[in-house]
């Protein structure tokens, strides 16, 4: 079975601190892709990073940055110096070889920044 | 370049009732794949369509199909609506040629049931 667990429900920071989401995930493929979505009011889902299951590399994009292991079944995000304009929900999402395009999503974590 | 449009942005039935949501994908895709995402929840995966096909389907009952158009676009459609089908309904297109590319997803359609 596939599984991808965000145990953070809701996170409230003050602008400029650091904040990390945290992501877990359950499967049995060999070859995989994970995912980190951004859900603004408006409903749209936001991509951010795709990462395979080869490629443990971490990721930094300005203020974002990313950090997988295999090794806890693990997918983090932090944000760096957060701001307002980051407040959404933040979903990170699982995608199998044999699910095709099937994407398996998280519960999702709401991020506050307050000014 | 046009992202994936959804129609309508809202729509409000009553129980019983029957529903037809529509999505335009990005343009150069030809899968659309449809998720419903319940207050708080992530999105669930209802079904794909690629070549005017149902490929994968969710965990959700025969009330819910769909169809795809040569155009590529597709429709969700709902029969005997219950109260439980309240939910933001997002469509989702992509290239099959590019499998580990990220889908691009629409704006949502949220379906109020009374």
């Amino acid at each position: 079975a596939q599984k991808v667990t965000q145990a953070q429900t809701e996170i409230s920071v003050v602008e400029k601190e650091d904040v990390t989401l945290d992501c877990v995930y359950e499967t049995r493929d060999t070859t995989y892709y994970l995912f980190w979505y951004k859900q603004p009011p408006s409903g749209e889902l936001v991509f951010l990073i795709r990462r395979n299951s080869f490629d443990e590399q971490n990721e930094i994009s300005g203020r974002y940055s990313w950090n997988f292991q295999k090794s806890t079944s693990s997918f983090n995000f932090t944000i760096t110096a957060s701001q307002v304009v980051d407040s959404a929900v933040y979903f990170c999402a699982l995608r199998g070889m044999d699910s095709s395009y099937k994407l398996i999503f998280g519960s999702g974590t709401r991020l506050l920044v307050r000014p | 370049d046009a992202g994936v449009t959804q129609s309508p942005t809202h729509l409000i039935k009553t129980r019983g009732q029957q529903v037809t949501l529509r999505c335009s994908p990005k343009s150069g895709h030809d899968t659309v794949s449809w998720y419903q995402q319940a207050l708080g929840q992530g999105p669930q995966f209802i079904f794909q369509y690629y070549e005017e096909e149902e490929r994968q389907r969710g965990n959700f009952p025969d009330r819910f199909s769909g169809h795809q158009f040569p155009n590529y676009s597709s429709e969700l459609n709902v029969n005997a609506l219950l109260l439980g089908d309240s939910a933001l309904y997002l469509c989702a297109s992509s290239l099959k040629a590019s499998f580990n590319q990220p889908q691009h997803f629409g704006d949502g359609t949220r379906l109020s049931i009374l």
